[in-house]
């Protein structure tokens, strides 16, 4: 079971340079979630996605783009990458919005500004 | 605004050692509570979630409660090993002014001696 796959593990950009995070989930789940973990901050919500075409902002979206064009597919967009982006970004899902079932989460991408 | 919070930050143990995990949490308005594991450089495992109708749940060596009135949920590890080192996490699922989130804590890093 691939489960939640994340692409790149590691990635070193400059300032200003732009990229896209991939998440893919073949668990046919609706919700999607892209968070970064940041040392003595824990985890906070960039955006999530409660199904294909419907996108919405978390707690800090500013910097970043999504999208939801199918069902496994969230991938996380940087515009112009700055310093107080270089984190650790998680990918997670979960079978449906507002349940109780568990969320699912990739191994990360280690991203680091210059 | 929802809180966790989680102590303590670090716990080291010497193997066998029966050990409880704290996480208190600031509105009692949640769906669920989620414990997580976190091995160094990967992302999170789901361990146990519990319910907001339920107070525990057990799998294998773990038990975690829930007192939600009180804000509290602990994670207990019955004769701990030295694979269980890693960080844990716990985490609630509002149901108010953001439900599609996992409101994180900040973790405890279990250190267990052979």
């Amino acid at each position: 079971n691939a489960g939640v796959t994340q692409t790149p593990k590691f990635q070193v950009l400059k300032t200003g340079q732009s990229m896209t995070l991939q998440c893919a989930q073949d668990m046919n789940h609706e919700y999607m979630s892209w968070y970064r973990q940041d040392p003595g901050m824990g985890l906070r919500l960039i955006h999530y996605s409660v199904g294909a075409g419907i996108t919405d902002q978390g707690e800090v979206p500013n910097g970043y783009n999504v999208s939801r064009s199918t069902t496994e597919d969230f991938p996380l967009r940087l515009l112009s990458a700055a310093p107080s982006q270089t984190s650790v970004y998680f990918c997670a899902s979960s079978r449906h919005p507002y349940s109780n079932q568990p969320q699912h989460f990739g191994d990360g991408t280690r991203l680091s500004i210059l | 605004k929802q809180e966790v919070t989680q102590i303590p930050a670090a716990l080291s143990v010497p193997e066998g050692e029966n050990l409880v995990l704290n996480c208190s949490f600031t509105d009692s308005a949640i769906y669920n509570l989620q414990w997580f594991r976190q091995d160094p450089g990967k992302g999170l495992t789901s361990l146990l979630l519990i319910q907001s109708s339920q107070r525990e749940q057990t799998s294998g060596r773990l038990n975690a409660s829930l007192d939600k009135s009180s804000g509290r949920s602990t994670l207990y590890i019955a004769a701990s090993q030295p694979g269980d080192s890693a960080t844990y996490l716990c985490a609630v699922r509002p149901t108010q002014g953001g439900s599609e989130k996992l409101v994180f804590g900040k973790g405890t890093k279990l250190t267990v001696n052979p």
